[in-house]
């Protein structure tokens, strides 16, 4: 199977805990995006890669969040100082860009904050 | 404020019969529309789209109508099957924001096909 992988599927922590989020993109894919989802919600824009460099983040996206793309493949998002409002599936896209880009989801990543 | 509404949380459909999902936007600027199914415990998976410039798109049992004036989608799914039980989420796209998908999604309608 060669789609977008997440790891880990899921993440109990505790609150004011690190949690750090990895995504293996499609290869020869060049972009990558970071979505959170909560409850009853669709999914929201947090971040996004053009190869290495971080081109566009959200306001959604808080000082607590940072996200990394080393060498333009896999990427991490890392959340320091968790809260109970981090709680929620963190989706990870890949594309290959063009006027009529699809983009392509891992499963996610289900982070509970308790 | 929501974007993209899609206003039936949920849909029953008998099995062979047509399964419409409708949605609607604020946002004038939108340009491309995306319709993305989504099992449980998977990400979404990308299954039809329309660009502005039509108001037709059709693929295999799928078809998404698009109304310009009225700011409104609608996926028609024909003839429905018990495996396109899911739920299906709207997304769209704003020609201002640069080269990048920054997908507005919907929250969602749960479709179900009954036998």
């Amino acid at each position: 199977d060669t789609g977008v992988s997440q790891d880990p599927r899921h993440k109990i922590t505790k609150r004011g805990q690190n949690v750090t989020f990895r995504c293996d993109p499609i290869s020869e894919h060049n972009r990558l995006y970071w979505y959170r989802q909560t409850l009853g919600q669709g999914p929201e824009f947090l971040t996004y890669f053009q190869n290495e460099a971080q081109l566009e983040k959200s306001r959604l996206l808080s000082d607590r969040f940072s996200a990394e793309r080393p060498k333009g493949s896999f990427s991490t998002l890392e959340i320091q100082r968790t809260e109970q409002g981090d709680s929620a599936m963190y989706l990870c896209a890949s594309s290959l860009g063009g006027a009529r880009e699809k983009l392509f989801f891992g499963s996610g990543t289900q982070l509970s904050v308790l | 404020d929501q974007q993209v509404k899609q206003n039936s949380p949920s849909l029953s459909v008998q099995e062979g019969r047509i399964s419409i999902l409708n949605c609607d936007y604020t946002n004038s600027m939108f340009d491309y529309f995306l319709w993305y199914k989504k099992y449980p415990a998977e990400g979404p998976t990308f299954l039809i789209s329309i660009s502005s410039i039509k108001d037709k798109n059709e693929d295999g049992r799928f078809t998404v109508f698009l109304n310009k004036s009225a700011k409104h989608l609608s996926l028609h799914i024909v003839p429905s099957q018990p495996g396109d039980s899911a739920v299906y989420f709207c997304a769209a796209r704003a020609k201002n924001t640069g080269t990048a998908s920054k997908l507005t999604f919907g929250t969602g309608t749960r479709l179900q096909v009954m036998l």
